[in-house]
């Protein structure tokens, strides 16, 4: 059971415009939600994170916003550049507000075209 | 700036072997976790320890798989008998015990081949 979905695999976008992520989930119980990012032959980087009292985060180019009564968050990256290309994964730690496992979505690859 | 190291980067083992596979966290984490990312997919959680202990070995397949970090020295993933299946690539990732919501910081894993 997928509890944490990334239904597009794969988003190329111009260098300079607006990438958009997508992620769903389907756990109730989730809160709190992390982005990383995957270089190929290298582990998942930690981007940004957001809280459920919180519909939005921004750290730099990066903001997450959180939907909770449609169980979607999104990642926007403006503007995109051609180092933003990559594996993007939304994850979920099962038990909120204590350190446990993390569910993954199955990722977006990300292209970023001059 | 030690972040979570793992060894070795790469390692072959033939179908019946033993692989090993280590992790030594951030500097002042005392959480780690193994995840499993087999071609294609996403990953996958397989165990999750402090020292010396289990917390939640859920994503551990029943037989060939263990894992321990003891007191001192690196966490260890074990895996016994290797089959081809087991080829993927094994992330280790660690966090601060703080009591709440702390990101997991990876190391850059270890791809097993299995020939």
């Amino acid at each position: 059971d997928q509890q944490v979905k990334q239904n597009s695999p794969s988003l190329s976008v111009q260098e300079g415009r607006i990438s958009i992520l997508n992620c769903d989930y389907t756990n109730s119980m989730f809160d709190y939600f992390l982005w990383y990012k995957k270089y190929p032959a290298e582990g998942p980087t930690f981007l940004i994170s957001i809280s459920s009292i919180k519909d939005k985060n921004e750290d730099g180019r990066f903001t997450v916003f959180l939907n909770k009564s449609a169980k979607h968050l999104s990642l926007h990256i403006v503007p995109s550049q051609p180092g933003d290309s990559a594996v993007y994964f939304c994850a979920a730690p099962w038990n909120p507000g204590t350190a446990s496992k993390l569910t993954f979505g199955t990722g977006t690859r990300l292209q970023v075209t001059l | 700036n030690a972040g979570v190291m793992q060894n070795p980067r790469h390692l072959v083992r033939r179908r019946g072997q033993e692989a090993r596979l280590r992790c030594s966290p951030m500097k002042g984490h005392s959480h780690v976790y193994w995840y499993r990312q087999l071609p294609e997919e996403g990953l996958k959680f397989m165990v999750y320890l402090q020292k010396e202990n289990i917390i939640d070995e859920s994503g551990m397949p029943k037989e060939r798989f263990s894992a321990e970090f003891p007191k001192e020295g690196p966490s260890i993933l074990r895996i016994q008998q290797v089959v081809r299946g087991d080829s993927a690539a094994y992330f280790c990732a660690s966090s601060l015990d703080r009591g709440d919501n702390q990101p997991q910081h990876f190391g850059d894993g270890t791809r097993l081949s299995i020939l």
